[in-house]
């Protein structure tokens, strides 16, 4: 089976950075998603990393080790638009597009 | 490009009803995929579809069953519905079976069961 796990919620300040972290347990990997979901929205797609090491986007980067299990979201130059739910989306060997999502990070962004 | 549609936004039913849910997916995406989302138990998968086959399958009742057209749309149905399929279900998109294609989501169908 496959379990994942992130912290419920976190909290941070504007123009500040924030790591959000995610830790997988599974028999087989095939990469790693990473989605923002706001309220009431359809969840967007962040990163993705299926190989070791550090992917950058903009703003937000995402890293990967697949030795240890774990994953985490980092948010620079962080806005209020940022507040919303992270989730964590593991993709199983052989598994095509069948997603394991972990329970998702909801992250508040205070002025 | 338009995004995944899907139909109807809201729907609400009573116990022992069935429901019929449509997606839509991005022009020239294949696969569709769907998943519940409820605050207890996050997204879970519920099943894929690629060229009309399901080839993945969740851990859901039979209650729970879709379908794939040959324009890829896709349709999921839930007979006999029960208090605890009120959830937001969403449909997901992607060109194909490549791990490094993202799954793009629809705003979803939120359904009520009284």
């Amino acid at each position: 089976g496959q379990n994942i796990d992130q912290p419920t919620e976190m909290t941070a300040t504007e123009g500040a950075i924030v790591q959000i972290n995610c830790t997988y347990q599974t028999s087989g990997f095939n990469g790693l998603f990473w989605y923002q979901q706001h309220a009431g929205e359809a969840p967007t797609f962040l990163s993705y990393n299926v190989l070791d090491g550090l992917e950058e986007k903009g703003r937000f980067s995402s890293f990967l080790s697949r030795s240890k299990g774990y994953s985490y979201l980092l948010l620079k130059e962080l806005q209020m638009k940022d507040s919303a739910s992270y989730l964590c989306a593991v993709r199983h060997t052989g598994g095509y597009n069948k997603l394991i999502f972990g329970a998702g990070t909801r992250l508040a962004v205070h002025p | 490009k338009a995004g995944v549609t899907q139909t109807p936004r809201y729907l609400i039913k009573t116990r022992g009803q069935q429901v019929t849910l449509s997606c839509s997916p991005i022009s020239g995406h294949r696969s569709v995929s769907w998943y519940q989302q409820t605050p207890g138990q996050g997204l879970q998968f519920l099943f894929e579809y690629f060229s009309e086959t399901q080839r993945n399958k969740g851990n859901f009742p039979g209650r729970f069953s879709g379908r794939q057209f040959s324009n890829s749309r896709s349709e999921m149905n839930v007979s006999t519905l029960e208090l605890g399929d009120s959830a937001l279900y969403l449909c997901a998109s992607s060109l194909d079976g490549d791990s490094n294609q993202p799954q793009h989501f629809g705003d979803g169908t939120r359904l009520s069961i009284l």
